[in-house]
């Protein structure tokens, strides 16, 4: 089946570390995402890893991809207040259309 | 800014209408793809289109159906709204190429519908 999960809420401290987890269910997923959304607002692109990659780095970002275990996670360095939103995981497991999570909402307090 | 946009904003209507939503596709995209989001969810796929005709299907009745036209822009119609229908309604471009799709989709910034 198709199925991708979150954790629903982090809290962190500005200037520490988020890390948002998500388990996904279908291995022939090509490639795995990350969205931002601020309320009120779409979908923002935030990354991607390409399933035969184990780690992408992207300024403050880093994913980090078990393929083997299905899990992806998105680290945060540095956290500030406008990283303040709610994050989805998202697979592909056809090429139509992206399979999402629930979502995490990200707070950080100062 | 994605360049994806969609019109309009926001939209109140009641039980049993029927409603029209549109989206403009990326500069260079080829395929657009509606997602409805429920207050509190994520993004549940509708539908895809690509060179005018619907390329996958998520489960949704077919009362939602849409169009592409010959510039890439897209419309979603629902008929015979139901209160469970009130959601985000998102699109998303995207560039299929010599018919081979996965590329990554990017969303405009929503439709919000309330069904009274």
């Amino acid at each position: 089946g198709e199925d991708v999960e979150q954790s629903l809420f982090l809290s962190v401290r500005e200037g520490d570390s988020s890390v948002i987890n998500c388990t996904y269910t279908d291995s022939s997923s090509t490639y795995l995402y990350w969205y931002k959304q601020e309320p009120g607002a779409g979908l923002q692109l935030l990354t991607y890893i390409f399933s035969n990659m184990d780690m992408k780095q992207d300024q403050r970002l880093t994913v980090l991809l078990n393929k083997k275990d299905k899990h992806l996670s998105l680290r945060i360095a540095d956290t500030q207040t406008g990283d303040s939103a709610i994050y989805f995981c998202a697979e592909s497991p056809n090429t139509d259309k992206l399979i999402f999570g629930t979502g995490t909402r990200l707070q950080v307090f100062p | 800014e994605t360049g994806v946009t969609q019109s309009p904003t926001h939209l109140i209507k009641t039980r049993g209408q029927q409603v029209t939503l549109r989206c403009s596709s990326q500069s260079g995209h080829n395929t657009v793809s509606w997602y409805q989001q429920a207050l509190g969810q994520g993004p549940q796929f509708i539908f895809q289109y690509y060179r005018e005709e619907e390329n996958g299907r998520g489960n949704f009745p077919p009362r939602f159906s849409g169009l592409q036209f010959p510039n890439y822009s897209s419309e979603l119609n629902v008929n015979a709204l139901e209160l469970d229908d009130s959601a985000l309604y998102l699109c998303a471009s995207s560039l299929a190429q010599r018919g081979v799709f996965g590329e990554t989709q990017y969303f405009g910034p929503g439709t919000r519908l309330l069904v009274l």
